[in-house]
This record gives C-alpha cells, sequence and structure tokens, in this order.
C-alpha cells in the first residue's frame, strides 16, 4: 500500500499569501496518478489537480500542481478568502486507492 | 448538471446490514470506474470500492473485503454498495464518486452510524 504523508498538518496563512502543500509518497506513484481535493466544512471534496500538473475543469489557475515519483506539490499562488479549506492528495495509481491525512490551510 | 445522489444510509446494529445507493444523472456512468469513499467523523478521507464501467471487474480496501459487494445498474445509472457485518469502525459518511477528470463527481455523502 502506498502511504501519502502531507505535511503541514496545518498552514496558518493570510489571503493573499502564497501557500505550499507537501504530499510524500512511501513508494512511486505510478505514472504520476496524483491528485489533490479541497473539502470545506459540510462539503464533500472537489478535484483541483490530476496527473500530477492537470487543472479540473473550473479550477482558477492560482492552483498548480507540480513533483513526480514521491514528492508532490499544491501551490496556491495567492490566497483567496474561499480557498481556506483542508486539502487532500490521492494517488490512483496502485491498489488500494489512497489519500493523504490533509493539510487545513487556516486564515492566520 | 453532474449530480450524484447517495442513500440508504442510518443506524444499524453492529453485525447489521445496509445497502447504499448512488443515483447519478446529468452523465451516464455506463463510461466510468465508480468509487466509494468514506469519511469518519472529523477524520481523513478513505477509498473503500470500485467497480469497472462494465461491471466486470471490482476492488475492495481490505479493511471491507468479504464484507461489502459494490455493483452497478447502468440502465439505472446507479451504483451501489452492499455492506453486511457492520463494526462500529464502519461508522463514517459515504460518498460514491467518479474520480475520472471529465465527470470528476462526488455525492454529498450518506452517515451510516454503527452503534447498539
Amino acid at each position: 500500500e502506498i502511504v501519502l504523508t502531507q505535511s503541514p498538518g496545518t498552514l496558518s496563512l493570510s489571503p493573499g499569501e502564497r501557500a505550499t502543500l507537501s504530499c510524500r509518497a512511501s513508494q512511486s506513484v505510478t505514472s504520476s496518478y496524483l491528485a489533490w481535493y479541497q473539502q470545506k466544512p459540510g462539503q464533500a471534496p472537489r478535484l483541483l489537480i490530476y496527473d500530477t500538473f492537470s487543472r479540473a475543469t473550473g479550477i482558477p489557475d492560482r492552483f498548480s500542481g507540480s513533483g513526480s515519483e514521491t514528492d508532490f506539490t499544491l501551490t496556491i499562488s495567492r490566497l483567496e478568502p474561499e480557498d481556506f479549506a483542508v486539502y487532500y492528495c490521492q494517488q490512483y495509481g496502485s491498489l488500494p486507492l489512497t489519500f493523504g491525512g490533509g493539510t487545513k490551510v487556516e486564515i492566520k | 448538471e453532474v449530480q450524484l445522489v447517495e442513500s440508504g444510509g442510518g443506524l444499524v446494529q453492529p453485525g447489521g446490514s445496509l445497502r447504499l445507493s448512488c443515483a447519478a444523472s446529468g452523465f451516464t456512468i455506463s463510461t466510468y470506474w465508480m468509487h466509494w469513499v468514506r469519511q469518519a467523523p472529523g477524520k481523513g478521507l478513505v477509498w473503500v470500492s470500485r467497480i469497472k464501467s462494465d461491471g466486470s471487474i471490482t476492488d475492495y480496501a481490505d479493511a471491507v473485503k468479504g464484507r461489502f459487494t459494490i455493483s452497478r445498474d447502468n440502465a439505472k445509472n446507479t451504483l451501489y454498495l452492499q455492506m453486511i457485518s457492520l463494526r462500529a469502525e464502519d461508522t463514517a459518511v459515504y460518498y460514491c464518486a467518479v474520480f475520472h477528470a471529465a465527470v470528476a463527481a462526488w455525492g454529498h455523502g450518506t452517515l451510516v452510524s454503527v452503534s447498539s
């Protein structure tokens, strides 16, 4: 099983600042099948990034994904008020599919 | 509009059974792998199961293997999860989802509570 470790657990930032979220895999992620999701309280997750780099439909370009093999990053270039939420990475190249434990981005 | 709507959750005693349904609209599920993901209260996301577009392949997380069965009725555009021998640790919100980026949809979730 590929274990995904996200860091930091909580990121305290102000609107307008840059957010850098990390996702480290216990082994190489097949074909860069790595996605990022945003989840707000009481809501279902929303796909932001798939295949490591590709933005999902309707996702603003302030969200970007990068990385390869075992180290992946989600960057939010300038935080908007609606971006404060929990973010999860997910690998879908190997069974079982796995999610990271999440990073909470909170308002400082 | 693409939409997934789960139903069938509720309170059940340990050892009991439930069948969850997920009705899709706005797209045809027959093209896509479909998934169930769960989230225990205050916890993270955990993948539970998936089924291929034509139903020929199913996969499960170890924690539910042998107790949960995923199925689909493409004619009804509906996904199912039959759960038996439920345990307290199965308590969670259960989401159905299409991970494929062309759809990228999740339902609102249905709460399953296992308690005596």
